[in-house]
């Protein structure tokens, strides 16, 4: 399970936000971020807890190992005001599982 | 740049089988460099994971989900297959599939960067 937090997040343009994930067991660093807009697929951002997706703003940043994860994403643009979905995947047993979301909206 | 289209019927009554399908274009869905997911997203909800699977047919299901799901690749079609039997009202979601770089240890890492648009399935009588 993943717990995510905030569920939402009121940020102007220019900010810097950070959203943060916890899995309840170690999971090392597999870890993803996808960002959804409404209507639409999810989009990856960030792979194995830190690496960049290609073709992905470098605004978007991931960290954290273990338990404890971060997507920060610096100076916010228009077009970030979207939800956000951390993703976990383990072994024992095989399964994945997304955090609740978080969506940054306009203050 | 590979293209998935997912497809289903749009609507199906309580306790039937709900079928779908991902037909993929721009790639191949023989190569075991891939990995494939089917997810679903109740209308104003998150994300859930249904399954998983490799071409070699070996697949992962969401405990969740129980004996109700059976997912499958047909490579003559070019398309993935998912099947969610007994269906409820709580199966109403928009469905997606997805693919991804193949995980180094079974499913441990998986991520998927290419995902179809979705298909509604609504159940109701």
């Amino acid at each position: 399970q993943m717990t995510q937090s905030p569920s939402t997040l009121s940020a102007s343009v220019g900010d810097t936000v950070t959203i943060t994930c916890r899995a309840s067991h170690f999971i090392s660093t597999s870890l993803n971020w996808y960002q959804q807009k409404p209507g639409k697929a999810p989009k990856l951002l960030i792979y194995a807890a830190s690496s960049l997706q290609s073709g992905v703003a470098s605004r978007f940043s991931g960290g954290g190992s273990g338990t404890d994860f971060t997507l920060t994403i610096d100076s916010l643009q228009p077009d970030d005001f979207a939800t956000y979905y951390c993703q976990e995947s383990y072994i024992d047993p095989p399964a994945l599982a997304f955090g609740g979301g978080t969506t940054v909206e306009i203050k | 740049q590979p293209q998935l289209q997912e497809s289903g019927p749009g609507l199906v009554k309580p306790s039937e089988t709900l079928s779908l399908t991902c037909a993929v274009s721009g790639g191949s869905i023989t190569s075991t460099s891939y990995f494939w997911g089917w997810f679903r997203q109740p209308p104003g909800k998150g994300l859930e994971w249904v399954g998983s699977l490799f071409y070699s047919a070996t697949t992962f299901y969401n405990p969740s989900l129980k004996n109700r799901v059976t997912i499958s690749v047909d490579a003559s079609k070019k398309q993935l297959s998912m099947k969610l039997t007994s269906v409820t009202a709580a199966d109403t979601a928009m469905y997606f599939c997805a693919r991804g770089p193949r995980p180094i240890v079974m499913i441990r890492g998986a991520s998927f960067d290419y995902w179809g648009q979705g298909t509604l399935a609504i159940v109701s009588s």
